[in-house]
């Protein structure tokens, strides 16, 4: 069974304070794994595909590098405006393009 | 690009009467449209997969004859809440995935759903 798992659930930062968030999987095949934020009340904001293992992305202040059993999600010099859910997910080979999501990082930051 | 929209964002409505969400893709045509719930503080479920012209794929234990689904064009698709009660209350998220060549599903602002 196609499994996605968070790390943190929840994390605090400082304003500047750079962290990362992990995503860690077990599927049989990726197909490619999503990031996305979530404000409450709102529908996920669609931030990156990773396909491959050693594959990065970047946006902003953020940067999503995946490996062959997890993903991170970097976060630098954060700012309160970061504060959200950041969801992981995954689509499996053999899945067809269903989303398996993780439970998902809570952050604030604070200034 | 890659806009997803829902309409209501609020709904309320009585027990046992139908209510029908609509969720529309406004700058691609999507192939699959997929419909999610979610409680608070957790991760969205999906209830349901469509394609376009097809007859939705329901996941297990989503009542398919509650949760009626129709995806008539390649931009539409609407979910009605047949018969509802109030533990159907719940925040509805729609996605549609189609731009060629990715299997990115982008997501609407959600309907958030109150049966008294």
């Amino acid at each position: 069974e196609d499994q996605v798992t968070q790390s943190p659930e929840a994390l605090r930062l400082q304003e500047g304070e750079s962290s990362s968030l992990n995503c860690s999987y077990t599927v049989s095949g990726l197909r490619g794994l999503f990031w996305y934020r979530q404000d409450p009340g709102k529908g996920p904001e669609f931030l990156f595909t990773l396909y491959s293992a050693g594959e990065e992305k970047e946006k902003e202040r953020l940067k999503a590098t995946l490996t062959k059993k997890e993903s991170f999600l970097h976060i630098t010099a954060p700012k309160p405006e970061d504060s959200a859910t950041y969801l992981c997910a995954v689509i499996a080979t053999g899945g067809g393009n269903k989303l398996t999501f993780g439970t998902g990082t809570q952050l604030k930051v604070e200034l | 690009g890659a806009v997803v929209s829902q309409h209501p964002s609020r709904v309320i409505c009585k027990s046992g009467t139908s209510v029908k969400i609509e969720c529309r893709s406004l700058d691609f045509q999507a192939t699959t449209m997929f419909w999610y719930r979610q409680f608070p503080k957790q991760s969205l479920m999906l209830m349901a997969t469509s394609n376009e012209g097809s007859k939705a794929t329901y996941e297990q234990g989503v009542e398919k004859d509650k949760f009626l689904i129709n995806h008539a064009s390649l931009t539409l698709s609407t979910l009605t809440v047949t018969s509802a009660h109030p533990e159907d209350s719940s925040f509805y998220i729609c996605s549609a995935q189609g731009l060629a060549g990715t299997y990115e599903q982008y997501f609407g602002p959600g309907t958030r759903l109150t049966v008294t």
